[in-house]
């Protein structure tokens, strides 16, 4: 069955701390992959799209890459305001499909 | 430009009585997928709507219905509340296009008691 699988499900760093969050999927054609970051009480907002291996985005302190069977976020030297849930989704390469499939969220703390 | 917006934020309903969730899209955006999320379950797709058709649903009972209307706007309704549904109710609108992002609105939080 395809799925999205995320590690870990929560994270604690020290502000200035980089470190990496991981979502692993299998889904039987990749179309592509999204990152959101989500607040407590409000909707996703959208960060990163990954269509194929190899591909990499950045966004201040964050770098989002994609191979073939998983996809990271490095976070490099965060900040408090960093703290949220990160989620991955996938899209599957099915006609007139325009659903994403999520994972179930890494939950990231710094502290200062 | 305005993002997606869903009304109302809060809402109390008892067992057996049914609701309905509004989204407003961005503006142009022909496409509005609704997402459950629970701390259980996560975020899961209860169904998109392109153009006035459903498009694609997911695996909910059929006490989960929605609709679009010509200016792109789209309710949804839950017929019967069960205290399961008790959930943040998500809709994301995008071009309809497939490989683009969605964005979501800030969700409607539905409390079954």
């Amino acid at each position: 069955e395809d799925q999205v699988t995320q590690s870990p499900e929560a994270l604690r760093l020290q502000e200035g701390e980089s470190s990496s969050l991981n979502c692993s999927y299998t889904v039987s054609g990749l179309r592509g992959l999204f990152w959101y970051r989500q607040d407590p009480g409000k909707g996703p907002e959208f960060l990163f799209t990954l269509y194929s291996a190899g591909e990499e985005k950045e966004k201040e302190r964050l770098k989002a890459t994609l191979t073939k069977k998983e996809s990271f976020l490095h976070i490099t030297a965060p900040k408090p305001e960093d703290s949220a849930t990160y989620l991955c989704a996938v899209q599957e390469r099915t006609y007139n499909n325009n659903d994403m499939r999520f994972g179930a969220g890494t939950r990231l703390t710094v502290k200062p | 430009k305005a993002g997606v917006t869903q009304t109302p934020r809060y809402l109390i309903k008892t067992r057996g009585q049914q609701v309905t969730l509004s989204c407003s899209p961005i503006s142009g955006h022909r496409s509005v997928s609704w997402y459950q999320q629970t701390p259980g379950q996560g975020l899961q797709f209860l169904f998109e709507y392109f153009s006035e058709t459903q498009r694609n649903k997911g695996n909910f009972p059929g006490r989960f219905s929605g609709r679009q209307f010509s200016n792109s706007r789209s309710e949804m309704n839950v017929s019967t509340l069960e205290l399961g549904d008790s959930a943040l109710y998500l809709c994301a609108s995008n071009w309809g296009l497939p490989n683009t992002e969605a964005f979501f609105g800030q969700g409607t939080r539905l409390t079954v008691v």
